[in-house]
């Protein structure tokens, strides 16, 4: 069975500093990624999916990510921290043959210090 | 063009009661899915609906049960509620059934007492 693992809970990050939350998942084949973002009491906000192709991914909000299948990771980054950018970041992948059912990681919260 | 919406908000019920969310889904989706996100942890997959016919189930039991109508709105059904029915629960669309990106409403948030 697919699953995520998103080892950090919590990050804290100085305003203006870079991010990166790590991403790994299990899976046979080449799935697809994704990375959401959620404010507390909201919904998922889409950043960025990777299906193929270049495997350097540009999203929203500056978030880009980078696919490395020899490590089986997705990690997310950011160059320039924002305080709004303080939220919950899950991983989250599908499968090609399962429809759109997605698995998630339990989820990294990050904390924006001014 | 409107995005995913869901009601209600908030909701309150007590053990043993049964309960209906309602999902309008982003205009010219056909297929959506919904989630159980428990306190503290990434969503979970519940099932999903393409075309008004349940095509994907994740390990929930069959007490939870949806219908999805043709204008593609939905509703998710849980019967003899249990406490660890308390939960944020998502319903996201997306324009295929084959595996593609999901589009997130704001949830309602469901708490069994």
């Amino acid at each position: 069975a697919q699953s995520v693992t998103q080892p950090d809970i919590h990050i804290t990050v100085s305003e203006g500093a870079s991010l990166e939350l790590r991403c790994n998942y299990s899976y046979g084949a080449t799935p697809y990624l994704f990375w959401y973002v959620q404010s507390p009491g909201q919904g998922l906000q889409l950043l960025l999916k990777y299906f193929s192709g270049d495997t350097l991914v540009q999203g929203i909000k500056g978030f880009e990510a980078e696919f490395k299948r020899s490590q089986s990771s997705f990690n997310l980054r950011k160059p320039s921290v924002h305080w709004s950018d303080a939220a919950e970041y899950f991983c989250a992948v599908g499968k090609r043959a399962a429809g759109n059912k997605l698995t998630f990681g339990g989820g990294t919260r990050v904390l924006v210090k001014p | 063009e409107t995005g995913v919406t869901q009601s209600p908000t908030h909701l309150i019920k007590t053990r043993g009661q049964q309960v209906t969310l309602r999902c309008s889904s982003q205009s010219g989706h056909n297929t959506v899915s919904w989630y159980q996100q428990a306190l503290g942890q990434g969503p979970q997959f519940i099932f999903q609906y393409y075309r008004e016919e349940e095509n994907g189930r994740g390990n929930f039991p069959p007490r939870f049960s949806g219908l999805q109508f043709p204008n593609y709105s939905s509703e998710l059904n849980v019967n003899a509620l249990e406490l660890d029915d308390s939960a944020l629960y998502l319903c996201a669309s997306s324009l295929t059934s084959g595996g593609d990106t999901q589009y997130f409403g704001p949830g309602t948030r469901l708490t069994v007492l």
